[in-house]
């Protein structure tokens, strides 16, 4: 099956803008989706498709996606954007209609 | 306002299978969208264990497949997931989802509803 690879743990001051990467050969097929959770919490979608937030999220969130690469942006990330992000998408290398998750990275707002 | 709820024994014992339900509010699972079990183990990622679309299809991870079973009630508009000969590494927060298969010219998929999650210990 295929992988999604996240660094571990990203900072950023806050008010200023953070871009949390994920990288895997599905993403050359399709778009990740984004997630963020906090401790004790489900995880809620944040991104989706293209560059597509659903009702609630802040437009400070935004998604892009080049070659094997998607990236989720903060800008100008607020206090309660700490928390942990992770990225998934359906698994291209052969049951397509399986799922892959990223490890997942911890935003800290310093 | 759709909602997914968790439930099921918080403690199961080794060797033993697993059982949970995900029941679904204010979304009449019979009408579509395949739905999902999600684990994370305590301090660590999530991960995919399988879906069922409303015909009862089903598609599971293949380090697991050998020991789920994953089945709908649309009667009661409900979910299950059932994980045999489970150990200690099955210990983890388990969520339900609901996913969304969507076009606009390409397609692109997404889990836009999840449940609060329920915690099962394995332990004898």
């Amino acid at each position: 099956s295929s992988e999604l690879t996240q660094d571990p743990a990203v900072s950023v001051a806050l008010g200023q803008t953070v871009r949390i990467t994920c990288q895997g050969d599905s993403l050359r097929s399709y778009y990740a989706s984004w997630y963020q959770q906090k401790p004790g919490q489900a995880p809620v979608l944040v991104i989706y498709g293209k560059n597509n937030r659903p009702s609630g999220i802040p437009d400070r969130f935004s998604g892009s996606s080049s070659g094997n690469t998607a990236s989720l942006t903060i800008t100008g990330a607020q206090a309660e954007d700490e928390a942990d992000y992770y990225c998934n998408s359906r698994d291209s290398s052969g049951n397509h209609f399986a799922w892959v998750f990223g490890g997942g990275t911890k935003l800290t707002v310093l | 306002q759709v909602q997914l709820q968790e439930s099921g024994p918080g403690l199961v014992k080794p060797s033993e299978t697993l059982s949970l339900t995900c029941a679904v509010s204010g979304y009449s699972i019979s009408s579509g969208y395949y739905w999902g079990w999600i684990r994370q183990p305590p301090g660590k990622g999530l991960e995919w264990i399988g879906s069922i679309y409303h015909s009862g299809s089903t598609y599971y991870n293949p380090s697991l497949k050998s020991r789920v079973t994953i089945s709908v009630d649309t009667s009661k508009n409900q979910f299950s997931l059932k994980l045999s000969s489970v150990t200690a590494a099955d210990t983890a927060v388990y969520y339900c989802a609901r996913e969304v298969v969507a076009a606009e010219g390409y397609y692109y998929y997404y889990m836009d509803v999840w449940g609060k999650g329920t915690t099962v210990t394995v332990s004898s």
